[in-house]
């Protein structure tokens, strides 16, 4: 089974400052996909970024970068720019085929004005 | 995106009583479905993974009596929560995926209590 370790429980940021998210995985798969989610008060689950593993180019999608470190088996998360509608729960997910997900705890981010 | 539609978004029931939870994918064929169950501030804890037209597969743990599943059909997955006790009160979470996918897509949630 594979397990994915966040070590950080909750984190801080100031409005407009950068915050990163660490997430660690354990698997002895070549293939498969990593990726954070959101979840807001609202609870609903919103899908931030995806990695593939066989892709050596770290994911982007706008203020959301990833720091895909396969060897290590590392995963971090960046938000840059940081806004109060980045509060959320954020999960890091390593899924294998077929698309079983195996979440990791959970960092609290909040954002502060 | 793929959308998954999630109803009842909350429901309260006597403790007792059954109630019932689906799970429809509104723009694809959802072979496999997942079902979560999550406490406040702790991760999703995956209960059951069914496939259409086969029996659920459970977690280690989950009762399956008490957690029934059905996937009848391509779009729809239920889970019956049946003789419902105050400690079922929690939030349950589906997902959907297609033969092939890469990525699930989740409900929004439904937020039980038990009284």
């Amino acid at each position: 089974a594979q397990t994915v370790t966040q070590s950080q429980p909750e984190m801080s940021v100031q409005e407009a400052e950068t915050v990163t998210l660490s997430c660690t995985y354990d698997t002895s798969e070549n293939n498969y996909y990593l990726f954070w989610y959101k979840q807001p008060p609202s609870r609903q689950m919103i899908l931030v970024i995806r990695q593939e593993a066989y892709k050596q180019q770290n994911a982007t999608e706008n203020r959301f970068s990833v720091n895909f470190q396969k060897a290590a088996k590392s995963f971090s998360l960046k938000i840059s720019d940081s806004q109060l509608g980045d509060t959320a729960m954020y999960f890091c997910a390593f899924m294998k085929r077929p698309t079983k997900l195996s979440f990791g705890a959970g960092t609290t981010v909040t954002v502060r004005a | 995106g793929a959308v998954v539609s999630q109803h009842p978004s909350w429901v309260i029931c006597k403790s007792g009583t059954s109630v019932k939870i689906e799970c429809r994918s509104l723009d694809f064929q959802a072979t496999t479905m997942f079902w979560y169950r999550q406490f406040p501030k702790q991760s999703l804890m995956l209960m059951a993974t069914s496939n259409e037209g086969s029996k659920a597969t459970y977690e280690q743990g989950v009762e399956k009596d008490k957690f029934l599943i059905n996937h009848a059909s391509l779009t729809l997955s239920t889970l019956t929560v049946t003789s419902a006790h105050p400690e079922d009160s929690s939030f349950y979470i589906c997902s959907a995926s297609w033969t092939g996918g890469t990525e699930a897509f989740f409900g929004q949630g439904t937020r039980l209590t038990v009284v």
